[in-house]
């Protein structure tokens, strides 16, 4: 099953921090974080394998509570160029499948 | 290197007919993928294969077949295509490490059926 994200879609002012949120009904192994720009192939962002872990990447970064099957995804200062669609992908301990959420839509603005 | 290579990068089909999606990497990945994009749906997961000769179905399998005869490659097939195809699809890569490995994406095949 696809997780679900949340907000599907944010605007943002440029400095301002925003919040995406990654849940699954499913016992989670990893999450994938995902950045697309309109018309291209999503970009690799980053990915936590272990519950409570924290990374980052730049200004943007992610944690996961693997007891709770949840991701989030930090998106701090905002810049125009972080604008684009924001996708996790999850995968369980079972197989080696790599399910995306529906996607946030992300604009920011000067 | 070139990465993740699709092709066609556009096609329009009628109803009814059949067509294979090209996917190559150049990486020695050992994990391929296919997925689907549609407005609102995110990317949904059509087949993977974990090696040559291994495949398996993803969320979406149906009036999909694929096969892999080589590490490198990774063909998707519509067998009789269906409006509901029309679809952006994405083929992507990556060694198989358990959760640790990104995913490289190819430029995508915008397909229409008519």
């Amino acid at each position: 099953q696809q997780p679900v994200q949340s907000p599907q879609a944010v605007i943002l002012r440029e400095g301002e921090d925003a919040v995406i949120n990654c849940s699954s009904s499913k016992a989670l192994y990893s999450v994938h974080w995902y950045r697309q720009k309109h018309g291209e192939a999503p970009v690799f962002l980053m990915i936590l394998l272990k519950g409570g872990e924290q990374k980052g990447h730049e200004k943007i970064s992610a944690s996961f509570n693997e007891k709770k099957q949840q991701s989030s995804l930090y998106l701090t200062a905002s810049q125009l160029s972080y604008s684009g669609t924001y996708f996790c992908g999850t995968e369980k301990r079972s197989d080696y499948k790599l399910s995306f959420g529906a996607g946030t839509t992300v604009t920011v603005r000067a | 290197n070139a990465g993740v290579t699709q092709t066609p990068k556009f096609q329009v089909l009628k109803t009814g007919q059949s067509m294979t999606l090209q996917c190559a990497q150049d990486m020695n990945h050992e994990y391929m993928s296919w997925y689907r994009q549609d407005p609102g749906m995110g990317l949904r997961l059509i087949h993977y294969s974990v090696g040559a000769g291994i495949t398996d179905q993803g969320e979406v399998p149906n009036g999909y077949n694929v096969s892999r005869s080589t590490t490198e490659d990774f063909p998707l097939r519509l067998l009789s295509a269906a409006p509901s195809q029309t679809s952006v699809y994405f083929c992507a890569s990556s060694y198989l490490d358990r959760g640790g490995q990104p995913q490289h994406f190819g430029d995508g095949t915008r397909l229409s059926i008519l």
